[in-house]
């Protein structure tokens, strides 16, 4: 079935530094693959997505682009922020198993200035 | 921008109790979800609903769980008769099409005593 793994966390960072979380999926079909990210308090905010292979979704510095051949969906960002901080997750959907989402375990982010 | 609501933001409640998960999706939205997330696991996916029935559901979603759409705004969740492991944060998301993003909302925290 469809599911998703998602680097362990929790991943603790400086100012400025590179960020990488990983994120590799099982598709039946062809999935659409999206990071939600989860500020504290708050709900699962869309980060960003992207629908088919080749395409890179990007918002607010954030990156990831869509690796059929390796099933990957890795978010980056060159220079994370304290306010970065909270809790990134890695999701897909898949039209062949009906529209609902599958989750990663979500990667705990903490930038120290 | 448009955004999905919950409420309450925390629910307590004795185990064997009844607890109603009220959402407000985005008003335009035609597809309603909930999920939930045991602490420390993933999100799963728990139902999801249009036009007026329920369209997919898991093997979690069983004869203790019950959504309706009361009326042209809220999207309830029901939980019959809780369980100690019905504890979670229930999240409601909603997306316009069958397969357009999903949109989620801030989460129930429901701890079932």
């Amino acid at each position: 079935g469809d599911s998703v793994t998602q680097m362990e966390g929790p991943v603790t960072l400086s100012e400025e530094a590179f960020l990488t979380i990983n994120c590799t999926y099982t598709a039946t079909g062809y999935p659409s693959l999206f990071w939600y990210v989860q500020y504290p308090g708050e709900g699962l905010q869309l980060l960003l997505k992207a629908t088919k292979a080749d395409d890179k979704g990007s918002n607010k510095g954030f990156e990831a682009t869509y690796r059929k051949e390796t099933t990957s969906f890795h978010l980056e960002k060159g220079s994370v922020q304290v306010s970065d901080s909270a809790v990134y997750f890695c999701a897909l959907s898949d039209q062949a198993t009906g529209n609902q989402f599958y989750f990663g375990t979500g990667t705990s982010l903490t930038v120290i200035p | 921008e448009p955004e999905v609501t919950q409420t309450p933001s925390h629910q307590v409640t004795q185990m064997g109790q009844e607890v109603i998960l009220r959402c407000v999706p985005i008003s335009n939205h035609l597809y309603f979800y909930w999920y939930r997330q045991i602490l420390g696991q993933k999100v799963e996916f728990l139902v999801s609903f249009y036009n007026n029935e329920i369209s997919e559901k898991s093997e979690i979603f069983d004869d203790q769980f019950s959504v309706e759409r009361p009326d042209g705004s809220n999207f309830t969740l029901k939980i019959r008769s809780t369980k100690l492991e019905d504890s979670a944060m229930y999240f409601c998301a909603s997306s316009l099409d069958y397969t357009d993003t999903q949109y989620f909302g801030p989460g129930t925290r429901l701890t079932v005593l």
